[in-house]
């Protein structure tokens, strides 16, 4: 398996704009994570998914932020309108989720610079 | 609310050493516990993960749970230069209903293993 697919890797934006970021888990998770890490905050828990279905979106920090999982095999983090402040690096996770293991797997992350 | 703690560090260790990572949680209804390594520009990997109290060994690698003090350790033995990295631990609840909670990282420690 390939692992977990982000795209795209970076982004460089304009205060303002539309930012949308994607993932492809690996085949046969049921969990999927958005997380954004920043030197200030570490990580972050943004939003997770259990079985294409949003569970807690707490960690979303305004309705700038939305997510969505239309299928097993596909979700996105759109931000809109982006801030400078949304500047980091945002990555997906995810899992197979049972009562013995829950280890989380990550993509390689897409570096978000608003300017 | 979950928080994890850890030291920031940087931990200099000498090569060849035995280099201890510490970490303290919050809610005690955490049941799972990961250690994940992070390479500078890199996305977080899983070295290992522990649900019982007690140690638990893999080559190099030994995580230390005791659920009543709420800590977590990681010891890695015969520190090489490779192991120079940031240290994140993490922790979780299992949603019963079949999915997982997402990850509560730390912010991490910064780990130098001087050749």
């Amino acid at each position: 398996d390939a692992g977990v697919i982000q795209s795209p890797r970076h982004e460089v934006t304009e205060m303002g704009q539309e930012v949308t970021l994607r993932c492809k888990p690996i085949s046969g998770h049921n969990s999927l994570f958005w997380y954004r890490q920043t030197m200030m905050r570490g990580l972050e828990l943004l939003i997770y998914f259990n079985n294409n279905v949003p569970i807690d979106d707490s960690g979303m920090p305004e309705d700038r932020f939305s997510a969505k999982m239309p299928n097993a095999s596909f979700s996105t983090l759109k931000i809109q309108p982006s801030e400078p402040r949304d500047s980091a690096v945002y990555f997906c996770a995810s899992s197979f989720a049972r009562v013995s293991n829950t280890e989380a797997f990550f993509g390689q992350g897409t570096r978000l610079t608003v300017v | 609310q979950k928080e994890v703690e850890q030291n920031s560090g940087p931990l200099s260790v000498p090569e060849g050493a035995i280099a201890s990572l510490n970490c303290t949680y919050s809610d005690r209804g955490s049941q799972s516990f990961f250690w994940y390594r992070q390479y500078s520009g890199k996305s977080p990997e899983l070295i290992m993960f522990i649900y019982s109290n007690g140690d638990k060994e893999d080559g190099r690698f030994t995580a230390q749970l005791n659920k009543a003090s709420q800590y977590v350790s990681l010891l890695i033995r015969d520190s090489q230069p490779s192991d120079s990295a940031t240290y994140l631990c993490a922790v979780n609840i299992l949603d019963w209903g079949g999915g997982a909670d997402g990850l509560t990282f730390g912010k991490g420690t910064h780990l130098i293993i001087q050749p």
